[in-house]
């Protein structure tokens, strides 16, 4: 069984920092691309970041880039979300969710976490 | 990159079909045959109902179907069941040079 849980989230003031992380299992990490997508409270759905199944393919949405870097340990099957200079329009909860190809291309979402909970205010 | 364009919501009786438009430019939808639409209960994390424009994973009830026509997608949903009141999301992949993924804004589907 697929399974995706994500950990990390929390309060914190804005202009700090965050780790999320999300532990896989259930599947052959290293064959996937996977993703961070965030929902603000009441809103929809928004794509964070991705990347390829060997890191080689990296992507960020424009509202995060230059502030998020995504990585990936695939001998822990692990996904990491590194937040920094927070603000409280990032307040959202923060899936993982796995692609369905080597690469980041979207080609679905098949499977998802239940999603971290980071909330950005002094 | 701005978010595919979707009505903020549809409604239907038991039984009856609706359909939900995406509506993208030439630079995703337009251009990739990588759509996909995702279904969304309260509270619940997103759940995979279409993707590659058109196809259904396994599991997906054939009343959901999926197609596109030029920047827009569609979201076909038919014999409409009480079950199916939801948010749905489209998404597209937007290429390697821009932000690579957009989503759609949502739908709230009601079913009446």
């Amino acid at each position: 069984e697929v399974q995706l849980v994500e950990s990390g989230g929390g309060l914190v003031q804005p202009g700090r920092s965050l780790r999320l992380s999300c532990a896989a299992s259930g599947f052959t990490f290293d064959d996937y691309a996977m993703h961070w997508v965030r929902q603000a409270p009441g809103k929809g759905l928004e794509w964070v970041s991705g990347i390829s199944w060997n890191s080689g393919s990296i992507g960020y949405a424009d509202s995060v880039k230059g502030r998020f870097t995504i990585s990936r340990d695939n001998a822990k099957n692990s996904l990491y979300l590194q937040m920094n200079s927070l603000r409280a329009e990032d307040t959202a909860l923060y899936y993982c969710a796995k692609d369905s190809v080597k690469w980041v291309a979207a080609r679905s979402f098949d499977y998802w976490g239940q999603g971290t909970l980071v909330t950005v205010s002094s | 990159q701005s978010a595919l364009t979707q009505p903020a919501s549809v409604s239907g009786s038991p039984g009856q079909s609706i359909t939900i438009s995406c509506t993208g430019t030439s630079s995703d939808v337009g251009s990739y045959n990588l759509v996909s639409w995702y279904q969304q209960h309260p509270g619940k994390a997103p759940k995979l109902m279409i993707y590659e424009v058109s196809k259904r994973p396994s599991g997906v009830s054939n009343r959901f179907s999926g197609s596109k026509s030029g920047n827009t997608a569609s979201l076909t949903i038919s014999g409409l069941q009480a079950e199916d009141e939801a948010d749905y999301y489209c998404c597209s992949y937007a290429g390697s040079s821009t932000s690579h993924v957009v989503f759609g804004g949502g739908t709230k589907l009601t079913v009446l």
